[in-house]
């Protein structure tokens, strides 16, 4: 049972480099999701997709883009990255957000210098 | 607009009780609770979803009061596993019931 598989798990980045963070999941759900986590912040949103094809805006999306061509694949990229972006990414995945359980991958940790 | 968690912190002596609040501004559809240790990622405890419900997990329950968009988790008989940082996450009716949006977190240390 894979469930929600993030690569990589550790990157560092120079100010200004683009990346994508990638992140799988083999439970067939249509609903994913990419959080942010800081200190003293807790998880914030930073977009979703309710299927493939649909994306919209979570509570911090700028400077971040998300597509979402097949069920299993939902791919975060930083088109530049800035030192203000250096956090712990979760990706997650539920059947449905409203009710059901979500289902998180092991983070990656990224570093901007 | 991310819900309210009290207190932040917490400090428990094994077999000790602790309640953690979470409150929202906006009306809510579900209330979530989750866990996380160091180093790991969240794992979900259980979902509230409708006013009044309460829910239990071994000795971790939880409460909903919809009226005031407010949510508690009860963590009774304390165990060393139970340390961990706990969050709520709401959906609140506006966003199109999509956005599941999380607390800062209340960290809880259980000591022997």
């Amino acid at each position: 049972n894979a469930g929600v598989t993030q690569t990589p798990k550790f990157q560092v980045l120079k100010t200004g480099q683009s990346m994508t963070l990638q992140c799988a999941q083999d439970m067939n759900h249509e609903y994913m999701s990419w959080y942010r986590q800081d200190p003293g912040m807790g998880l914030r949103l930073i977009h979703y997709s309710v299927g493939a094809g649909i994306t919209d805006q979570g509570e911090v999306p700028n400077g971040y883009n998300v597509s979402r061509s097949t069920t299993e694949d939902f791919p975060l990229r930083l088109l530049s990255a800035a030192p203000s972006q250096t956090s712990v990414y979760f990706c997650a995945s539920s059947y449905r957000p409203n009710q059901a359980e979500a289902f998180f991958g092991q983070g990656t940790r990224l570093t901007v210098v | 607009q991310q819900p309210v968690q009290s207190p932040q912190a917490v400090i428990l002596r094994e077999g000790e009780d602790a309640v953690i609040n979470c409150s929202s501004s906006k009306a809510l559809y579900s209330v979530h609770w989750y866990r996380q240790k160091h180093g790991e990622a969240p794992i979900f405890l259980m979902i509230l979803l409708k006013g009044g419900e309460q829910k239990g997990h071994d000795k971790i329950s939880a409460s909903f009061n919809e009226k005031k968009q407010q949510s508690s988790l009860y963590l009774t008989a304390s165990q060393l596993s139970y340390s961990g940082t706990y969050f709520c996450g709401t959906v609140p009716f506006s966003g199109g019931y999509n956005k599941l949006i999380f607390g800062a977190g209340t960290r809880l240390a259980v000591h022997p």
